[in-house]
């Protein structure tokens, strides 16, 4: 079974700098994709990033980056000029498709990030 | 266009009673699926629905049921309720359910079993 693990379960930063976000997966899969969800107090789950696992090139989103390394089945999120508004609580998640259809997503525990102003 | 919809917002039962939780997805949308938010077991996947079939179930008791309409609603109903079914539930839509899709999710349900 897939497992998804971050192993912060929060983090703190500066208004203005950067962070980064740490998670690990398990799977004996080759093909598979990996997201970064924000949840913040409204309890809406936000997709943040995603990344296809058979493209070698780290997917970015404006402020946020992540650092995919498939081999060590690593997959952190970097978000540069930490702005108020990114506090809120992040998963990792995994995900496959299987023949009949997507598989669920599996997330991680989760890391409650906290920008100090 | 009007974002993933669960109502109620929050919802207090006893233990023994059933409750029944809605979702409405972005329109277009056919795969619907739920997840148990808890705090000490975090996210947990339900059931995945597309086109009213149920395609996928997560390791839930049969207490746990869902079902979808032909206008892709969904539904889900939790029988004998039990403390720790106090949880948030969340329920995401997508086109078809693929895992490259963007899932969208709504704001959640808050239950209370008391």
């Amino acid at each position: 079974a897939q497992t998804v693990t971050q192993s912060q379960p929060e983090m703190s930063v500066q208004e203005a700098e950067t962070v980064t976000l740490s998670c690990t997966y398990d799977t004996s899969e080759s093909d598979y994709y990996l997201f970064w969800y924000k949840q913040p107090p409204s309890r809406q789950m936000i997709l943040v990033i995603r990344q296809e696992a058979y493209k070698q090139q780290n997917a970015t989103e404006n402020r946020f980056s992540v650092n995919f390394q498939k081999a060590a089945k690593s997959f952190s999120l970097k978000i540069s000029d930490s702005q108020l508004g990114d506090a809120a609580m992040y998963f990792c998640a995994y995900r496959r498709d299987l023949i009949q259809g997507a598989q669920k997503l599996v997330f991680g525990q989760g890391t409650r990030l906290t920008i100090n102003p | 266009k009007a974002g993933v919809t669960q109502t109620p917002r929050y919802l207090i039962k006893t233990r023994g009673q059933q409750v029944t939780l809605s979702c409405s997805p972005i329109s277009g949308h056919r795969s619907v699926s739920w997840y148990q938010q808890t705090p000490g077991q975090g996210l947990q996947f339900l059931f995945e629905y597309f086109s009213e079939t149920q395609r996928n179930k997560g390791n839930f008791p049969g207490r746990f049921s869902g079902r979808q309409f032909s206008n892709s609603r969904s539904e889900m109903n939790v029988s004998t309720l039990e403390l720790g079914d106090s949880a948030l539930y969340l329920c995401a839509s997508s086109k078809t359910g693929g895992s490259h899709e963007k899932l969208f999710f709504g704001s959640g349900t808050q239950l209370s079993v008391l």
